[in-house]
């Protein structure tokens, strides 16, 4: 099993939709993780942390399953801006480990 | 806004060239890193320096030396690169090393090996 698991994307949605991205990880110690947005030639850019089972910042949920050890990125009434890369980052005992990342396109 | 400064944004080089990347933060963060990123790849990490002090080496070849002069700056120089070292170069601080901080990035340098 890979360190960090994101769903292979594209995904495409239209605007408004919800859409989630789960993101699973192997070393159960794993104690904060976070998601961040990428768009195309950039810099990653933090979005949420998540340190306990969730967060919640406008239209964005992360959730955190320690059993089944996954992290969720719920994303409400999708906007075009929200196009991008979101990566998910596991800092596992001290270790950032990166997803591969889960490319959203949202479309008119 | 970003509170991690790199230069240059965009950065040509021939493969006999000696160049610099600079990263600056001033949010007194004590772990600074740099990362090296490929097209639909995730973020590499190359180095990672604690309290100034080099921490982490990724296996990184020796064309690439940073340096931490203090606790605000970094850089990378750059020696006999070759092409497929064409990438974008990041920059990245948190809190300390290892804690349960976020990594803050820089906006990068385009790097082209030519």
């Amino acid at each position: 099993r890979k360190e960090v698991e994101q769903d292979p994307g594209p995904f495409n949605v239209p605007e408004g939709a919800t859409v989630a991205f789960n993101c699973t990880y192997s070393n159960s110690a794993s104690q904060s993780f976070f998601w961040y947005r990428q768009d195309c030639r950039k810099e990653p850019k933090l979005l949420m942390s998540v340190y306990s089972s969730g967060n919640e910042d406008g239209r964005f949920t992360a959730q955190l399953n320690r059993a089944s050890q996954y992290i969720s990125l719920l994303i409400r009434d999708s906007k075009l801006s929200d196009s991008a890369t979101y990566l998910c980052v596991v800092n596992s005992v001290g270790n950032l480990i990166f997803g591969k990342g889960t490319k959203l396109s949202v479309k008119p | 806004d970003t509170e991690v400064t790199q230069t240059p944004k965009h950065l040509v080089m021939g493969m006999t060239n000696k160049k610099s990347l600079k990263c600056e933060q001033h949010m007194g963060h004590r772990a600074m890193y740099w990362y090296k990123q490929k097209a639909k790849k995730p973020p590499e990490l190359m180095f990672v320096y604690s309290y100034e002090k080099l921490s982490i080496n990724e296996s990184v070849p020796s064309r690439f030396s940073p340096e931490c002069p203090n606790s605000s700056l970094l850089n990378l120089h750059l020696h006999a690169l070759q092409p497929e070292d064409s990438a974008l170069y990041l920059c990245a601080s948190s809190r300390i090393q290892g804690d349960d901080s976020p990594l803050h990035f820089g906006n990068g340098t385009r790097l082209t090996v030519t």
